[in-house]
């Protein structure tokens, strides 16, 4: 069964600071990987798709993906209060007829920026 | 403007009472899908569609059905809902599910099933 583990938290970060968001997947065939950020109430919206190993930036935002440790992560540099919410991680897998079954959503990490 | 739309927004209703939650793209997008969200369990695919008339089972399929007559529209059924129905649920659609394919949500519906 595919599963994507995250730490429920709460991560609480200091305004300003480094939050560092973590996500494992169990399914070896996993090949794109999203970080969706949800408010409490709203609907999920996506921050960041990563499907390379390595790094990847856009702004304040950092995934990297390290598919033999089979590890997700979010970087969020400096920290600000609007970032507050729940993040997901979510893994897509890809069958062989070339399309994929849909997202396996985590549970989510609710985190909390600190003014 | 680009995006998805359900209707109704909230809805409560009584178990056994069938109804359906509406799901409307307006993005040309291949690929819609049913999500449930509850406390403690995140959100569970329910049922997607990778085109007009091409549907399959998530992980909870159980107690819904679904359709896609028309490329913008999934609605999803509820043939006879259950308390244990009660959830926020969310339709997405994406132009094609792959790598690097954003996937749009809609507003999200809360149903409450007495």
């Amino acid at each position: 069964q595919k599963e994507v583990e995250q730490n429920s938290g709460p991560l609480s970060v200091p305004e300003g600071a480094i939050a560092s968001l973590n996500c494992t997947y169990s399914d070896r065939g996993s090949q794109s990987f999203f970080w969706y950020r949800q408010y409490s109430g709203k609907s999920p919206e996506l921050i960041m798709f990563i499907y390379s190993n390595g790094d990847k930036e856009d702004g304040r935002f950092t995934a990297q993906l390290n598919k033999a440790s089979q590890y997700v992560s979010l970087l969020i540099r400096d920290s600000q209060p609007s970032d507050s919410a729940t993040y997901l991680c979510a893994a897509s897998r890809r069958y062989s007829g070339g399309g994929a079954d849909g997202l396996t959503f985590g549970k989510g990490t609710h985190l909390i920026i600190q003014p | 403007e680009a995006q998805v739309t359900q209707n109704p927004r909230y809805l409560i209703t009584v178990t056994g009472k069938k109804l359906t939650v509406t799901c409307s793209q307006n993005m040309n997008h291949e690929y819609m899908s049913w999500y449930r969200q509850d406390p403690g369990l995140g959100l569970r695919q329910i049922y997607y569609s990778m085109n007009v008339e091409v549907t399959d089972k998530g992980d909870v399929p159980e107690g819904y059905k679904v359709s896609r007559k028309e490329k913008r529209n999934f609605p999803l059924i509820l043939e006879s809902p259950s308390p244990n129905q009660t959830s926020l649920y969310f339709c997405a659609s994406s132009l094609r599910q792959g790598v690097a394919d954003t996937q749009y949500f809609g507003p999200g519906t809360r149903l409450t099933v007495l």
